[in-house]
């Protein structure tokens, strides 16, 4: 099956500082998300951004499906973007998600 | 909308008993999904359904688990007998009917179960 690799598996900032997330995957797809999972444990979409590039506020997203990656970039890191970043790519109808990226922002 | 509605938050049982997990997913989407988290094994996708019948079980890890959703605004999980190994987070998501993976995926909060 397809596989999803996330870099770096971890991450400590300071806040204020930019960071880039990486997410590489083994084969074509035709859907990509990305997720935040907040110290409380709850899975918040961020992107659905299976080509080109989105932003939202402090955060952009970028995909390029033909090389197989996407790049999730945070800007002026808050204490509040602590967590964990997945990746999560779709095929068919179901996402595979990889193993994800623990962001820790320290004031 | 007050988005994916799972319960209970938090389930302990004892090893051997039936565990049953709830969903009610977001009004108007077609597609449903439970996922498991732990910490071995990250998220795994154990089930989905499109317009209430079942597509892929074939991430559900034995037949100890079962899935069911008897109209569009409900499904359970249910464990039957439960063991130790199945201590998780189990989530549910639903997504709207544009290919099911072709729409942005919403999460419930999750139920925390321990089997002792």
């Amino acid at each position: 099956g397809i596989q999803v690799e996330q870099s770096p598996p971890d991450l400590i900032l300071q806040e204020g500082a930019n960071s880039t997330l990486r997410c590489n995957f083994s084969d074509s797809v035709n859907n990509l998300q990305w997720f935040h999972q907040n110290p409380w444990g709850q899975l918040i979409n961020l992107f659905y951004i299976p080509s080109g590039t989105k932003q939202n506020g402090r955060l952009s997203a970028t995909t390029v499906a033909t090389e197989r990656y996407s790049l999730l970039y945070i800007s002026s890191s808050q204490t509040t973007d602590s967590g964990v970043y997945f990746c999560a790519v779709g095929v068919t109808d179901k996402l595979i998600f990889g193993t994800g990226t623990r962001l820790q922002v320290f004031p | 909308d007050a988005g994916v509605i799972q319960s209970p938050r938090h389930e302990v049982t004892e090893m051997g008993q039936e565990v049953t997990l709830r969903c009610k997913p977001i009004s108007g989407h077609d597609y449903l999904f439970w996922y498991r988290q732990t910490m071995m094994r990250g998220l795994e996708l154990l089930i989905y359904f499109n317009n209430n019948v079942p597509i892929d079980d074939s991430g559900m890890p034995e037949d100890r688990f079962s899935a069911k959703m008897p109209n569009a605004s409900f499904s359970t999980l249910k464990i039957q007998p439960s063991e130790p190994r199945d201590s998780a987070v189990y989530f549910c998501a639903s997504a709207y009917a544009t290919g099911g993976g072709n729409s942005p995926l919403h999460f419930g909060n999750g139920t925390r179960l321990t089997v002792t």
